[in-house]
C-alpha cells in the first residue's frame, strides 16, 4: 500500500515568506509526527498529532511555526516569516493504533530552502 | 541537552566485515531502543528495535546489545553488504511519549 507521502519534496523560499507543508500518512493510522532533520543530524521532534488534536508541541522552536490536522488524516505544517535558520529536511512520520512512537513510518521528506 | 549520544559519526567497513555502531542515553525514562536505516533521498525506515527487559535481540544479519545499568546500546551488523552502506541511526523514547529522540547518525560505508 502507499506510504507516507509528502509535498512538495523540494520548496525554495526568500526569506521572510509564508510556507506549507503537507503531510498525507498511511490510510488509518491516528498517530502523525513532524520532525525537522538539519544536514549532518538526526531529525528533531517538533509535534506530534493523535487524531485531530496536537498532543505534544514542544518542539515546535517558536510561534512562527504552527501545525494543524483538522480531519485527523492530512496535516499541514505552517511556517511564518521564514528564516535561513529554517532551511533543513521536514520530515512526517504516521503510526498504526496504539504502537505510539514504538513504529513510525517516515516520508520522504520535504527539503526547504531558505535563501 | 542532547539526550542521545551516537558514535562513531562515520564509518568505513570491509565487505563480510562486522560494523559496530553505539548510543548512550541520559534519560532513565526511556524504554523502547529503536535503530532506523536512512538512504539518500529517503526518509529514516525501523530496522530493529529493544526494550530494557532483554539484553540483547537479533533478526538476521542485525542485533541490537543493551546495556541498561550503563545506558547504552549498540547495533551490530553481521557480514556487512555494500548494500547497507547508509546512515544509521539510534533513537529513544519513552511510554506514551508519542515521540522519539534521535542520535545524529552514523554514516556507514561497506566496501566491496
Amino acid at each position: 500500500g502507499a506510504g507516507v507521502s509528502q509535498t512538495p519534496s523540494n520548496k525554495v523560499t526568500e526569506k521572510g515568506k509564508y510556507v506549507e507543508l503537507r503531510c498525507d500518512p498511511i490510510s488509518g493510522h491516528t498517530a502523525l509526527y513532524w520532525y525537522r532533520q538539519s544536514l549532518g543530524q538526526g531529525p528533531e521532534f517538533l509535534i506530534y498529532f493523535q487524531g485531530t488534536g496536537a498532543a505534544d508541541d514542544s518542539g515546535l522552536p517558536n510561534d512562527r511555526f504552527f501545525a494543524v490536522r483538522p480531519e485527523g488524516s492530512v496535516s499541514t505544517l505552517k511556517i511564518q516569516r521564514t528564516e535561513r535558520g529554517d532551511s533543513a529536511v521536514y520530515l512526517c512520520a504516521s503510526s498504526p493504533v496504539g504502537a505510539g512512537a514504538d513504529i513510525q513510518y517516515f516520508g520522504a521528506g520535504t527539503r526547504l530552502s531558505v535563501l | 541537552q542532547q539526550q542521545v549520544k551516537q558514535s562513531p559519526q562515520s564509518l568505513i567497513v570491509q565487505k563480510g566485515g562486522i560494523s559496530i555502531i553505539n548510543c548512550a542515553y541520559e534519560n532513565t525514562a526511556f524504554d523502547y531502543f529503536p535503530w532506523y536505516q536512512q538512504f539518500p533521498g529517503k526518509g529514516p525506515a525501523l530496522l530493529i528495535a529493544i526494550r530494557p527487559d532483554v539484553s540483547e535481540k537479533k533478526e538476521g544479519r542485525f542485533t541490537i546489545s543493551f546495556n541498561k545499568s550503563a545506558k547504552q546500546f549498540s547495533l551490530h551488523i553481521m557480514d556487512s553488504q555494500p548494500g547497507d552502506s547508509a546512515t544509521y541511526f539510534c533513537a529513544a523514547s519513552a511510554s506514551n511519549a508519542g515521540k522519539s529522540t534521535f542520535g545524529d547518525g552514523t554514516t556507514l560505508t561497506v566496501k566491496p
